[in-house]
């Protein structure tokens, strides 16, 4: 079975610097699909960010880029110019040939003005 | 053009009785599962529903029950209620096909078994 991995339950910032989330998970199967999800206190998942495991490009949103190591099973988020708005509960998730989302345990992101 | 749906945000209940969540999946959006979210076990699958089957199912004791209307509506029950049924209750959609392209989830509803 797929596991992810998220080892910083916490994590804390200046507003207008960078951050890295970290992430990593286990699976057999070469093709997957990577994602970054937020959680503010509203409780609704927001799609942060998605990675293909096919392509080898990190994908990028605007202040959110990803660094994908696929051998490593590495999948880490990187959050630049970080504002108020990006504290949150972030999650990593994996999606397999199974077609379900297995998440990691999350960490909490605290920006400080 | 509206989100996903759940109703209701908050609900408590009683141990031993029985709950029905309700999903509306963005319009056009075949493909609803549900998780449950506790502090404990964190983010887990319950079902999967696609043009009113059941896809794929996690791993949850047969009390956690869902099912898929023709609309694509979707709703999940829990009989015999246990206190550690206490979680919060998303419901993401996606398009056909388009699940790889990620979920949009609901903003859950938040049971508490008293």
């Amino acid at each position: 079975a797929q596991t992810v991995t998220q080892s910083q339950p916490e994590m804390s910032v200046q507003e207008a610097e960078t951050v890295t989330l970290s992430c990593t998970y286990d699976t057999s199967e070469s093709d997957y699909y990577l994602f970054w999800y937020k959680q503010p206190p509203s409780r609704q998942m927001i799609l942060v960010i998605r990675q293909e495991a096919y392509k080898q490009q990190n994908a990028t949103e605007n202040r959110f880029s990803v660094n994908f190591q696929k051998a490593a099973k590495s999948f880490s988020l990187k959050i630049s110019d970080s504002q108020l708005g990006d504290a949150a509960m972030y999650f990593c998730a994996y999606r397999g040939g199974a077609q379900k989302l297995v998440f990691g345990q999350g960490t909490r992101l605290t920006i400080n003005p | 053009k509206a989100g996903v749906t759940q109703t209701p945000r908050y609900l408590i209940k009683t141990r031993g009785q029985q709950v029905t969540l309700s999903c509306s999946p963005i319009s056009g959006h075949r493909s609803v599962s549900w998780y449950q979210q506790t502090p404990g076990q964190g983010l887990q699958f319950l079902f999967e529903y696609f043009s009113e089957t059941q896809r794929n199912k996690g791993n949850f004791p047969g009390r956690f029950s869902g099912r898929q209307f023709s609309n694509s509506r979707s709703e999940m029950n829990v009989s015999t209620l246990e206190l550690g049924d206490s979680a919060l209750y998303l419901c993401a959609s996606s398009a056909p096909q388009q699940g790889n392209y990620g979920y949009t989830f609901g903003s859950g509803t938040r049971l508490t078994v008293v």
